[in-house]
């Protein structure tokens, strides 16, 4: 089977850091997304990596270790409208995405 | 350019009837997903089309739910008869054919289902 495991919950102050981990069991795999999603919204691509390593796009960096099937996304300078779900999403060989079952961010003033 | 579009965007219906859910993705988009989201829990996988054609719907959880793609363009998603457990966000997403950086996918709003 497919499985994606993350915290069901993290919470943080302003400005702070946080790291959400995400753990797969994937056959086929071949690169993880993380996506935001806020309640009532659409979930929106924030990062994606194919190849071991951190990628970086401003405050959000995203790390994949295919060797030990383990990513994790990172949150900087955590501001209040960084509070949201987010899910990690493995990609299989013809092009299916499976999601986690997210994990809700809740950031403190 | 226009994103992936759905209609309706909330539905309530009682148990026993029929609902319809459609999806315009991103034009040139060859991937073409239904995603379900239950009551805040994961979003999960519920088929894929390549154009018209169905590459995996192994998501789908019984048949009263039929999903089409006519022409490879638009998407609907039957569900008959609906049952309580039905309830939920049901997502349409799309993505290139050539899956490029990550295979991005984009997502629609979704379309609320209330069965009551």
């Amino acid at each position: 089977g497919q499985s994606l495991e993350q915290p069901s919950e993290v919470t943080a102050v302003e400005g702070a850091i946080v790291q959400i981990n995400c753990t797969y069991q994937t056959s086929g795999f071949y690169g993880l997304s993380w996506y935001q999603q806020h309640d009532g919204g659409a979930p929106t691509f924030l990062s994606y990596n194919a190849l071991d390593g951190l990628e970086e796009t401003g405050r959000f960096s995203s790390f994949l270790s295919r060797s030990d099937s383990y990513g994790y996304l990172l949150l900087q300078e955590l501001q209040m409208k960084d509070s949201a779900s987010y899910f990690c999403a493995s990609h299989t060989g013809g092009f299916k995405t499976i999601f986690g079952a997210g994990t809700r961010l809740f950031v403190k003033a | 350019e226009a994103g992936v579009t759905q209609f309706p965007s909330h539905s309530v219906i009682e148990k026993g009837q029929t609902v319809t859910l459609r999806c315009d993705p991103i034009s040139g988009h060859d991937n073409l997903y239904w995603y379900r989201r239950v009551m805040g829990k994961e979003i999960k996988f519920l088929l894929h089309f390549v154009k018209e054609s169905k590459q995996d719907e192994s998501g789908m959880p019984n048949n009263r739910f039929l999903a089409e793609r006519t022409g490879g363009t638009y998407s609907t998603l039957k569900v008959q008869p609906a049952e309580l457990e039905d309830s939920g966000v049901y997502f349409c997403a799309s993505s290139r054919a050539t899956g490029g950086s990550g295979n991005t996918i984009y997502f629609g709003e979704g379309s609320w289902l209330t069965v009551v």
